[in-house]
């Protein structure tokens, strides 16, 4: 069966500096990675995703992620942050050789301190 | 274009009374979920359409839940008998996934019913 893990409730990170929000996933066949953002009182919005190619992949508002495969982990990340990155995120996972069922993280909520 | 609607955006309901919640999709979108988000449990799947193929609905809770979808398009979510740990908000997302070439696998999602149950 397919999981995600997302093991951080909160991260807090200060303006200007690099963020990284975690997740961790399992799956039998092939993974189709994605981030997903949530933004207080508007709905979940599509940041990227990993099918397969480039292990890094670049996303909407400068994030980007990278897939290795070794640890089963596919990380969020942003150079530098921004008090408006400050948000609900969501990792997902779907088996590419399954069905089109998609599991989705606990989310992580980030919190940019300027 | 239009994105993904919900009704009501919010709904407030008795113990034991039923429910239902309306999805509409992105037009030309194949496939259809239906998840359900709770205080800190994230994003439970419950139910998703693809095309004519029959729906999976291994994440729907109990038998009180079903849903439909018609036409290949707009779709419902009715839960029975209502209890309050049904209590959560309900997101609809659409997307093209397929094997076509049209496949994104992106998901896009609607704002969400709010349930409450007294």
């Amino acid at each position: 069966a397919q999981s995600v893990a997302q093991p951080e409730d909160q991260v807090n990170v200060a303006e200007g500096n690099p963020l990284t929000v975690k997740c961790t996933y399992s799956v039998s066949g092939n993974p189709y990675l994605f981030w997903y953002v949530q933004y207080p009182n508007r709905g979940l919005q599509f940041l990227l995703k990993y099918i397969t190619g480039d292990n890094l992949v670049k996303g909407s508002y400068g994030f980007e992620a990278e897939f290795n495969k070794s640890q089963t982990s596919f990380h969020l990340k942003k150079p530098s942050a921004l008090v408006s990155d400050s948000a609900l995120y969501f990792c997902a996972v779907r088996d590419g050789a399954g069905t089109y069922k998609y599991i989705f993280g606990t989310g992580t909520r980030l919190k940019v301190l300027a | 274009g239009a994105g993904v609607s919900q009704s009501p955006s919010n709904k407030v309901t008795e113990k034991g009374k039923d429910v239902e919640l309306r999805c509409d999709p992105i037009s030309g979108h194949t496939a259809l979920y239906w998840y359900r988000q709770s205080l800190g449990q994230g994003l439970e799947f419950l139910i998703y359409f693809q095309g004519n193929s029959a729906p999976d609905k291994s994440g729907l809770p109990s038998d009180r839940f079903s849903a439909e979808r018609t036409g290949g398009s707009v779709s419902t979510l009715t839960i029975q008998r209502t209890q309050q740990e049904d209590s959560a908000v309900y997101l609809c997302a659409s997307s093209s996934s397929g094997t076509g070439a049209l496949s994104t696998d992106t998901q896009y999602f609607g704002p969400g019913t709010r349930l409450t149950v007294l």
